[in-house]
């Protein structure tokens, strides 16, 4: 149980389009997603803190005009890289909580590319 | 300082060896303690989750926290080639009533078992 579906795992885009990557949660109800993106060798970087229905957390940093987080239902957060370039390129992971202690459950990730 | 200290490695141990993995805190607050495996371009699995001070086992793995060391360790009994992955250790405190919890990462220690 608690599975999160990213998608795409993998993109690849011209510098100053936009990029969207979903994050659904299968079988529970994700109340509060994390964006997280990791640089190679490096540790997963928190970006953003969504709860559905209202308007992300960003950490200090993160340009919200940038990364729009949208988490409009229980079940689907996005990520949108807007007017991508090439420094964005960056593996994106979301995570979803499903409740108190360890209710935490990660999707697999998407690897951005930006040409 | 960073909150959350983990040596990076890379760590390589021929296989059947005891690993052992270990993780430092600043932030007295931290509650929950976890750690994770990440395999390459794949997003991070809960392996362990401890709360109190102690040990805790579950198969091959063994994880302890010294909450007054602020010093948490995860082992690896009989590693095998499969164990080949990042390690992530993972520390949250609660963020508000009802909230899920923020996680904040290690680096990650890089681990290699050799056939």
């Amino acid at each position: 149980g608690a599975v999160v579906s990213q998608h795409p795992s993998w993109v690849i885009c011209k510098s100053g389009t936009s990029v969207k990557i979903e994050c659904r949660s299968l079988d529970f109800q994700a109340t509060t997603m994390f964006w997280y993106r990791q640089f190679p060798k490096q540790s997963l970087m928190l970006m953003a803190t969504s709860n559905e229905g209202s308007k992300a957390t960003y950490e200090q940093g993160v340009e919200k005009d940038k990364f729009l987080i949208n988490h409009a239902s229980l079940t689907l957060s996005t990520l949108t890289v807007t007017s991508a370039h090439p420094e964005d390129s960056s593996f994106y992971i979301c995570s979803a909580s499903y409740g108190t202690g360890t209710g935490y459950t990660f999707g697999s990730g998407t690897r951005l590319t930006v040409v | 300082q960073k909150e959350v200290e983990q040596d990076p490695g890379p760590l390589s141990v021929p296989e059947g060896a005891i690993v052992s993995l270990n993780c430092t805190y600043s932030n007295s607050a931290f509650q929950y303690f976890m750690w994770y495996r990440q395999y390459s371009r794949k997003g991070p699995e809960l392996l362990m989750y401890t709360y109190s001070s102690g040990n805790k086992e579950d198969g091959r793995f063994t994880a302890q926290v010294d909450k007054s060391s602020k010093y948490i360790s995860l082992f690896i009994r009989d590693s095998q080639p499969s164990d080949s992955a990042t390690y992530l250790c993972a520390m949250s405190i609660k963020i508000s009533s009802g909230s899920a919890r923020q996680l904040t990462f290690g680096s990650g220690t890089q681990l290699t078992v050799l056939p």
